[in-house]
């Protein structure tokens, strides 16, 4: 049962334009939402996160929206480098709970 | 240290052997999991420490994995017998804090680089 989806494996844009990472999920129990990314032979480092009771959070060229009620969310990038370049996972939090429950990751390649 | 250190980063092994995949997560971390990433798969839970004990195993796949956090710092995960289908890469994370919760937000971890096992 996969609670936590990213439908796209794969996602190429052009330097400069927005890059929009799509994950759905089927629990509405999360309380937290993160963004991980990772580069090979990397662990993965976090991103950005938002709360369930938010529906926007930005940091710098990464904005995340959430969609309670279509159980969706996405990571916008803008402008997109090259350095971008990268796997992207997003995971889901239940608040009280330590574990996460990961989507299958989204790769990103960012041309020049 | 400066981040979460694995080794060995990549191990061979044979089918039915045992091996061992050390963490040493960050310095004053208490918080300390493993996750198993397989190919196009998405990291999986396998099991968290607070402190020394394993507070949950849940996510262990069966009883030929095994892990320990004697000193509750570095951690080492065992497995037995090892099947090919344990092939992957296991990721060590650690964290200040465990819980995600309303005064304190999602709880981030910090991973570190994994260690790739292949079982031929």
């Amino acid at each position: 049962d996969q609670q936590v989806k990213q439908n796209s494996p794969s996602l190429s844009v052009q330097e400069g334009r927005i890059s929009i990472l799509n994950c759905d999920y089927t629990n509405s129990m999360f309380d937290y939402f993160l963004w991980y990314k990772k580069y090979p032979a990397e662990g993965p480092t976090f991103l950005i996160s938002i709360s369930s009771i938010k529906d926007k959070n930005e940091d710098g060229r990464f904005t995340v929206f959430l969609n309670k009620s279509a159980k969706h969310l996405s990571l916008h990038i803008v402008p997109s480098q090259p350095g971008d370049s990268a796997v992207y996972f997003c995971a889901a939090q239940r608040s009280g709970t330590y574990k996460y429950i990961f989507g299958t990751g989204t790769r990103l390649k960012v041309l020049a | 240290g400066a981040g979460v250190s694995q080794t060995p980063s990549n191990k061979v092994t044979e089918k039915g052997k045992y091996v061992e995949l050390r963490c040493d997560p960050i310095s004053g971390h208490t918080a300390l999991y493993w996750y198993r990433q397989s190919l196009g798969q998405g990291p999986e839970f396998l099991i968290y420490f607070q402190g020394t004990g394993a507070a949950d195993d849940s996510g262990l796949p069966n009883d030929r994995f095994f892990a320990v956090r004697p000193e509750g710092s570095v951690s080492t995960l065992k497995i037995q017998r090892t099947e090919r289908g344990d092939s992957a890469v296991y990721l060590c994370a650690s964290s200040l804090r465990a819980l995600a919760g309303a005064s304190s937000g999602a709880n981030v971890l910090t991973f570190g680089a994994g260690s790739r096992l292949t079982v031929l």
